[in-house]
């Protein structure tokens, strides 16, 4: 099956700084999502970015689906962008199976 | 438009028992996946249903199974409980339609059940 790498697996940062986080996927994909997983273990749609760039606020996201890699770009973090952010991929194969990477574990300090 | 809803949130059950958890899509979504979250092997695809048929299967065993009913809230049943059955199951929904035609497949996801195996 389709494999997904996340990248760092851990940040730290201070309040203000920016981030990039990446993700790389090993096959052609119909969907690409970023989730942030709130402390209660709910996943948060962030991106749905099967290819091409979006942005939302502070966050933004790149796929660029030819050459298999993702990255969502978290600008003057804040404390309240802690926490885990997955990034998962679901081949073109005709079903709704995501496969999710290892998640990046971002600490956003005052 | 409601969320995808999960119940129970919280589950003690004792090795050996059985378990069954609840799943509700999003109104007009048909297909629901379900998940498992360890801290050991992170977050993996248990099944998919779509309109009552399972389409898709992850690597677990038989303990593990499902089903989906007309109104497309889904259930899953973990039978003869192991204590490495702990953890987070997830249920998903999404619009996807039939296999091979896809325009819009985003996944959204329940707050889970937390499952602890005593």
């Amino acid at each position: 099956g389709i494999q997904v790498e996340q990248s760092p697996p851990d940040l730290i940062l201070q309040e203000g700084a920016n981030s990039t986080l990446r993700c790389n996927f090993s096959d052609s994909v119909n969907n690409l999502q970023w989730f942030h997983q709130n402390p209660w273990g709910q996943l948060i749609n962030l991106f749905y970015i099967p290819s091409g760039t979006k942005q939302n606020g502070r966050l933004s996201a790149t796929t660029v689906a030819t050459e298999r890699y993702s990255l969502l770009y978290i600008s003057s973090s804040q404390t309240t962008d802690s926490g885990v952010y997955f990034c998962a991929a679901m081949r073109d194969s005709g079903y709704s199976t995501l496969t999710f990477g290892k998640g990046t574990m971002l600490l956003v300090s005052p | 438009k409601a969320g995808v809803t999960q119940t129970p949130r919280y589950l003690i059950k004792t090795r050996g028992q059985q378990v069954t958890l609840s799943c509700s899509p999003i109104s007009g979504h048909r297909s629901v996946s379900w998940y498992q979250q360890t801290p050991g092997q992170g977050l993996q695809f248990l099944f998919e249903y779509f309109s009552e048929t399972q389409r898709n299967k992850g690597n677990f065993p038989g303990r593990f199974s499902g089903r989906q009913f007309s109104n497309s809230r889904s259930e899953m049943n973990v039978s003869t409980l192991e204590l490495g059955d702990s953890a987070l199951y997830l249920c998903a929904s999404s619009l996807a339609g039939l296999a091979g035609v896809y325009s819009y497949n985003e996944q959204f996801f329940g707050p889970g059940t937390r499952l602890t195996v005593l």
